[in-house]
């Protein structure tokens, strides 16, 4: 079955560096677009970054913009985010997210979330 | 950008009940709406795509309706499982997407 594991958060100081990493089973991965998602504590989804499937096209949310880059490795079937300059406002459980590919691109399978916490 | 507005943003309700959710876009967006649960310390799951078509395995007590700019969920019965927070997506402007602010559904 679909298994997405989100791994590398952890508390980081205002400034500083972390990369994210969701490695992924069960499917043919270098066949879908992959997607970042954040959730800040007690606010809703925030929609962060998009890979396409062999890893030519990237786009990111305005908020991230500059800062945060995301990318994939198809051999070993990981997709990552490398966010820099990390704010308080970037504190959120990280989700990654497989899309559908087709028909209205569907985020159809979710990891769990990584926790990263943004403080001095 | 597109804006997704969700109402409300959140109800009680009772084992049983049925529930509408509605999502209003700031432009028409044809049906390129997808509706997801999201439950605390759970993966989020997708329920309906493509604004009515439900996702596979998810129970018939869901369904999704609406095409242009307003959107709707609804839960026939509502079950125990069911109380989580439920969240709007379009994917009109793909590559780029945008989530409602989601509606909470709590027990009453």
């Amino acid at each position: 079955q679909v298994q997405l594991v989100e791994s590398g958060g952890g508390v980081v100081q205002p400034g500083r560096s972390l990369r994210l990493s969701c490695a992924a089973s069960g499917f043919t991965f270098s066949s879908h677009p992959m997607h970042w998602v954040r959730q800040a504590p007690g606010k809703g989804l925030d929609w962060v970054a998009v890979i396409s499937e062999d890893g030519t096209n990237r786009y990111y949310a305005d908020s991230v913009k500059g800062r945060f880059s995301i990318s994939r490795d198809n051999s070993n079937n990981t997709v990552f985010l490398q966010m820099n300059g990390l704010r308080s406002d970037d504190t959120a459980v990280y989700f990654c997210a497989r899309d559908r590919g087709y028909g209205g691109n569907p985020f159809d399978h979710w990891g769990q979330g990584t926790l990263v916490t943004v403080s001095s | 950008d597109i804006q997704m507005t969700q109402s409300p943003s959140s109800l009680s309700a009772s084992v049983g009940d049925r529930v509408t959710i509605t999502c209003r876009a700031s432009q028409t967006i044809s049906t390129y709406v997808n509706w997801y649960q999201v439950t605390p310390g759970k993966a989020p799951k997708l329920l309906i795509f493509s604004a009515s078509i439900l996702q596979t395995g998810v129970p018939a007590r869901f369904s999704g309706s609406g095409s242009g700019t307003d959107f709707t969920l609804s839960i026939s019965s509502l079950q125990p499982e069911d109380f989580a927070t439920y969240y709007c997506q379009q994917s009109y402007s793909t590559p780029t997407f945008t989530f409602g602010q989601g509606t909470k559904v709590e027990i009453k």
